[in-house]
C-alpha cells in the first residue's frame, strides 16, 4: 500500500511568519512530488512540483525534496491570510502517473 | 486558455439512481483522470484514460461504477444504483504529460445521494 503522510494539523501561524509543511511517502521509486492547495469548496490547484533532491523556489513559497528519507516539505515565507487553506501533498509513482494524495493538512494564517 | 470544466456542479439524487457525471479536459491534453474526495478524506484515485483508452482502472470502487472517453477528450463517469455513500465531491483532473505527473483539476461535481 503506498501512503504519503502529513501532520494532521491544523497549523497557525501569525501574519509574515514563515510556514512548514511536511510529508512523508512510503514507495521509494516515486519520481515526482507536488503539492496543491485547496480553498474550502474549491478544487485542488498546483502551486510547486519537485522532481529532484534539493530546493526548489517560486516567489514565496519553496519545495524541499530528500529522496533518502522520503521527505518533502513546502515552506511559505512571510504568510499571508490568503495562504489560509488545505495544502495537500502528491506523489506520482510514474507508473500511469495517478497522484497518491496526502489527506492535507489546514493552514491558518492570523492577521 | 480554458481549464478543466466538469457538469454539473451539483447533483442530487435519490438512492438506486444512475448519474452521469462529465468532465471536459484541457484541450490537447491527452491523460485524464478522476478522483473522489469524500468529507474529510483524501483525495481518492478512480481511473486514469490515456487518450481513449483506461488502463489503470484499479480505484473504481466497485462495478456500479465506470467510466468512458471518447475522441481523446470528453470524459463521463457513470455510477449506477447509486448509494448513500457514494455522496462525495468528484473531481477530473488532466495532464499533458503523464510522465511529469502534473495535474490540473476541474472545479469538480458535488454528489449528493439521498
Amino acid at each position: 500500500q503506498k501512503e504519503v503522510e502529513q501532520n494532521s494539523g491544523p497549523l497557525s501561524v501569525p501574519e509574515g511568519a514563515i510556514a512548514s509543511l511536511n510529508c512523508t511517502y512510503s514507495d521509494r521509486v516515486s519520481q515526482s512530488f507536488f503539492w496543491y492547495r485547496q480553498y474550502s469548496g474549491k478544487s485542488p490547484e498546483l502551486i510547486m512540483s519537485i522532481y529532484s533532491n534539493g530546493d526548489k523556489e517560486d516567489g514565496r513559497f519553496t519545495a524541499q525534496l530528500n529522496k533518502a528519507s522520503q521527505y518533502v516539505s513546502l515552506l511559505i515565507r512571510d504568510s499571508q491570510p490568503s495562504d489560509s487553506a488545505t495544502y495537500l501533498c502528491a506523489v506520482n509513482t510514474g507508473a500511469n502517473s495517478k497522484l497518491t494524495f496526502g489527506k492535507g493538512i489546514t493552514l491558518s494564517v492570523r492577521p | 486558455g480554458a481549464g478543466v470544466s466538469q457538469s454539473p456542479s451539483n447533483k442530487v439524487t435519490e438512492k438506486g439512481k444512475d448519474v452521469e457525471l462529465r468532465c471536459d479536459p484541457i484541450s490537447g491534453h491527452t491523460a485524464l483522470y478522476w478522483y473522489r474526495q469524500s468529507l474529510g478524506q483524501g483525495l481518492e484515485f478512480l481511473i486514469y484514460f490515456q487518450g481513449n483508452s483506461a488502463p489503470d482502472k484499479s480505484g473504481l470502487p466497485s462495478d456500479r461504477f465506470s467510466a468512458e472517453r471518447t475522441g481523446g477528450s470528453v470524459s463521463t463517469l457513470t455510477i449506477q444504483r447509486t448509494q448513500q455513500e457514494d455522496s462525495a465531491v468528484y473531481l477530473c483532473a488532466s495532464s499533458p504529460n503523464p510522465n511529469s505527473g502534473t495535474q490540473y483539476f476541474g472545479p469538480g461535481t458535488r454528489l449528493l445521494v439521498l
